[in-house]
This record gives structure tokens, sequence and C-alpha cells, in this order.
């Protein structure tokens, strides 16, 4: 079975604060995708990040980076220097290549961010 | 290029009536997919579309519950016979559905948030 662990359920920050969001997977298939979804307050899923599971460069957008660690199965997401927009709910996902739920993600609770001025 | 779009954004139904969401994905992807988001049970998968076929309906949590898809585009879910535990946030994703579909990214509409008196 497949499961996403989101410890963090609520995080405040000040302005201009960095902040990790964690994320632990578990599945025992070789083969996987991750994901990291934001859902502002006004309600829509928005599409972050993609990586599989070959592949676990770090990758930088921007003021957003996420670090893949299979040795620990995490996906952690960092915000660099956050921003008021920031504050939103983040998701990360988790979806199998192969098997007969290979067509869902598997959400975590979310961590909801807050970024006070 | 548009969204996904869903219909009615808001629902307010009495129990045991039933109730109808809509999905118009993003023109051009084969794939579906309806979710619920409820704040006990976080986001959960329901049911998968590739055409309008629909090979995964693991997530319906019960048989009030169908969806059917038409012309490979919009596609309704159907709750029959409404309970209050009904209540959530209905969302529609849609991803291009070519072969190595797992690793394709599903884009989230706003959703439809359904309340049962």
């Amino acid at each position: 079975a497949q499961k996403v662990t989101q410890a963090q359920t609520e995080i405040s920050v000040v302005e201009k604060e960095d902040v990790t969001l964690d994320c632990v997977y578990e599945t025992r298939d070789t083969t996987y995708y991750l994901f990291w979804y934001k859902q502002p307050p006004s309600g829509e899923l928005v599409f972050l990040i993609r990586r599989n599971s070959f592949d676990e460069q770090n990758e930088i957008s921007g003021r957003y980076s996420w670090n893949f660690q299979k040795s620990t199965s995490s996906f952690n997401f960092t915000i660099t220097a956050s921003q008021v927009v920031d504050s939103a709910v983040y998701f990360c996902a988790l979806r199998v290549a192969y098997g007969g739920s290979q067509g869902n993600l598997i959400f975590g609770k979310g961590t909801k961010l807050s970024v006070k001025p | 290029g548009a969204g996904v779009s869903q219909s009615p954004s808001n629902k307010v139904t009495e129990k045991g009536k039933d109730v109808e969401l809509r999905c118009d994905p993003i023109s051009g992807h084969t794939a579906l997919y309806w979710y619920r988001q409820s704040l006990g049970q976080g986001l959960e998968f329901l049911i998968y579309f590739q055409g309008n076929s629909a090979p995964d309906k693991s997530g319906l949590p019960s048989d009030r519950f169908s969806a059917e898809r038409t012309g490979g585009s919009v596609s309704t879910l159907t709750i029959q016979r409404t309970q209050q535990e009904d209540s959530a946030v209905y969302l529609c994703a849609s991803s291009l559905g070519s072969f190595g579909r797992a690793e394709e990214t599903q884009y989230f509409g706003p959703g439809t948030r359904l309340l049962v008196l």
C-alpha cells in the first residue's frame, strides 16, 4: 500500500523567513512519481512540481526548491524568503506507475502555511 | 488555454435529494479524475476515466455515487439520496491520457462545494 505523510499540520512564519515543508512517502514500487500542489484560499489546486523515482536531482525554481532523497523516502519543499502570497495549503502526492491504482494520486493531509507580514 | 472548469461552484441540497456535478476538462485531455476533499478525510480519489470508460472506480464510497463521461469530454458525477457525510469539495482533474500516464501531471479545477443539510 502507498502512503504520504505530511507531519506538519500548520506552520506560521514571518515574511522573508525560509520554511521547509516535509513529505515522507511509502511505497514498494520502484517506479513512482512525486508531486507538490499548492491550494491557495481560492481552493484550486495548483501544480508545482513532479519528480520521478529515478531522478534524485534536487530542483530549484526561483524561491522554491525541492530535496528528493530515496534513502529516507522524503521529498521536502523549501520556500526561501517567504512572502505573504505563499500562504496556502501545500499537498505532497504520490502516484505509482503500475498496478490497479495507478490512476490516482495519493495525497498527504497537507500543510497549512501562513506567512505573516 | 482554458483550464478545467466545474459547475456549480457551490451546491446546497437537502438530505435525500440527488445532485449532479459537472466537470469540463482541458481540451485534448483524454484522462479525467474525480476527487473529494473533506475535513476529516483529506483528498480522496473517487474515479478515473480514460476516454469514456472508467477503468478505476475503486474510490467511489458507495453505490449512491456514479459518474459518466460522454464524448470523451464532459463528465458528470451523480450522488443519489445525499447524506450529510457527502458534504465536501468535489474536485475534478484532467491529464493528457497518453500511454505513460502515471507520470502525467493532473490539472485541477476549482471544485464544487457541496453542502447537504
